[in-house]
């Protein structure tokens, strides 16, 4: 199974920009990267996802390296609201079609 | 739009016995998933629908859950009979299979299940 590597926390100060990263060094050329994020008794939210360029959406912006193998998600400002977890995901292409594999996530703080 | 419902939202049951949860995609959303998440953990995937067909059930423990999307809208998953570690929030997603939305997963609120 493609697997994902991410910091088990992580803390911003608000209004400041926060860097997640991830490893996914086992990547392959067919597979996206996808970030999740799951507030406190909420199911988890799409928020962006890539494949071999950068991405900018509404809500953060993917960073994908080079070779693939990480990517950070950056979040401008962080708010309050932003405190959750985030994943990192690999959509694998099997035969059944796409698979959606999540891991354990890095927990964001926020401090005010 | 509405979004992805989920019932019950929580519920207690003891070892042994069983329980269903229902859940109402997406209007228009081919792909149905259920997930496990245990506390502490990341979603599992149990199995994925899409429309009325089974994609991937690899890790649903067959011997006790089943799942059905009989007229590939709404689906039910079924624990029968529940144990101590069946306790987990159960979540619902679905996603389109066309348009600019087709990789997206939209999730529901889960139901969490407390086995004692």
């Amino acid at each position: 199974d493609a697997k994902t590597t991410q910091p088990n926390s992580m803390e911003s100060n608000e209004e400041e920009p926060v860097h997640l990263p991830c490893n996914h060094s086992t990547i392959s050329g067919t597979d996206y990267i996808h970030w999740y994020r799951q507030l406190p008794s909420q199911g988890p939210e799409y928020v962006i996802h890539g494949l071999t360029s950068n991405v900018n959406n509404r809500m953060a912006s993917l960073a994908i390296a080079e070779d693939r193998k990480s990517s950070t998600l950056i979040l401008h400002r962080a708010t309050l609201r932003d405190a959750a977890v985030y994943y990192c995901i690999l959509r694998v292409l099997n035969t059944g079609g796409f698979k959606t594999i999540f891991g354990a996530g890095t927990r964001l703080f926020v401090k005010a | 739009e509405a979004g992805v419902a989920q019932s019950p939202r929580y519920k207690i049951i003891e070892k042994r016995q069983s329980v269903a949860f229902w859940c109402n995609p997406i209007s228009g959303h081919a792909t149905l998933y259920w997930y496990q998440q245990i506390l502490g953990q990341g979603p599992k995937l149990l199995i994925q629908f899409q429309n009325n067909g089974v994609v991937d059930d690899s890790q649903l423990p067959k011997d006790r859950f089943s799942a059905e999307r009989l007229k590939g809208v709404d689906s039910t998953l079924k624990i029968q009979p529940a144990k101590l570690e069946d306790s987990a929030v159960y979540l619902c997603a679905s996603s389109p299979l066309v348009g600019l939305a087709k990789n997206i997963q939209y999730f529901g609120a889960g139901t969490r299940l407390s086995v004692l």
